[in-house]
């Protein structure tokens, strides 16, 4: 079955403090993996795609990784306001099925 | 520029009331999507169209349909509504199935 794993569930840092989000994935033929941040009460606002083992994006403090199994999304010393949901989800390849394979995300805590 | 617009952005409907949801997309995108988001579940895709004039049922439909009215439109209609379709309701789109998926801030709806 095709699922998509996020840990941990909760991440409470010190601001300053880096550390990184898993997202493991089970999926038959990964077309993309897609990287959002999620603020309370607003839509997930995309981050990155990724779409090969090996590949790296950056966009200011953040950092995502992808292998033949699991991305990384990591945080270089973060900010309060990086506090948010993270959410990664798959796209598999074939078919007519437009559906991305969400994570249940990952909830991140930045305290000054 | 405002991306993917929803209507209303909160409604409150007794069980068994009618309702329609309301998306437009100005991208030129060609695929849309509608997607609920409960605690705990995640974001799951309810039906997508992957162009004008054709959709698609996704991983719950069950107690929805949809219009792909034109190229900019798609709206979710709840025909008989029940306290278990209370949740936030997400439109999305993109440029085809499989590419990166940009969303609107929501919909919150409440069925009592």
């Amino acid at each position: 079955e095709d699922q998509v794993t996020q840990s941990p569930e909760a991440l409470r840092l010190q601001e300053g403090e880096s550390s990184s989000l898993n997202c493991s994935y089970t999926v038959s033929g990964l077309r993309g993996l897609f990287w959002y941040r999620q603020d309370p009460g607003k839509g997930p606002e995309f981050l990155f795609t990724l779409y090969s083992a090996g590949e790296e994006k950056e966009k200011e403090r953040l950092k995502a990784t992808l292998t033949k199994k699991e991305s990384f999304l990591h945080i270089t010393a973060p900010k309060p306001e990086d506090s948010a949901t993270y959410l990664c989800a798959a796209a598999k390849t074939g078919g007519s099925q437009g559906n991305l394979i969400f994570g249940k995300g990952t909830k991140l805590s930045v305290k000054p | 520029n405002a991306g993917v617009t929803q209507t209303p952005k909160f409604q409150v409907l007794k069980t068994g009331q009618s309702m329609t949801l309301q998306c437009a997309q100005d991208m030129n995108h060609n695929s849309m999507y509608w997607y609920r988001q409960d605690p705990g579940m995640g974001l799951r895709l309810i039906y997508y169209s992957a162009s004008e004039g054709t959709t698609d049922k996704g991983e719950v439909p069950n107690g929805y349909n949809v219009s792909r009215l034109n190229k900019r439109e798609f709206s979710l209609r709840l025909e008989s509504a029940a306290p278990s379709q209370t949740s936030v309701y997400f439109c999305a789109s993109s440029e085809k199935l499989g590419n990166t998926i940009y969303f609107g801030e929501g919909s919150w709806l409440t069925v009592v």
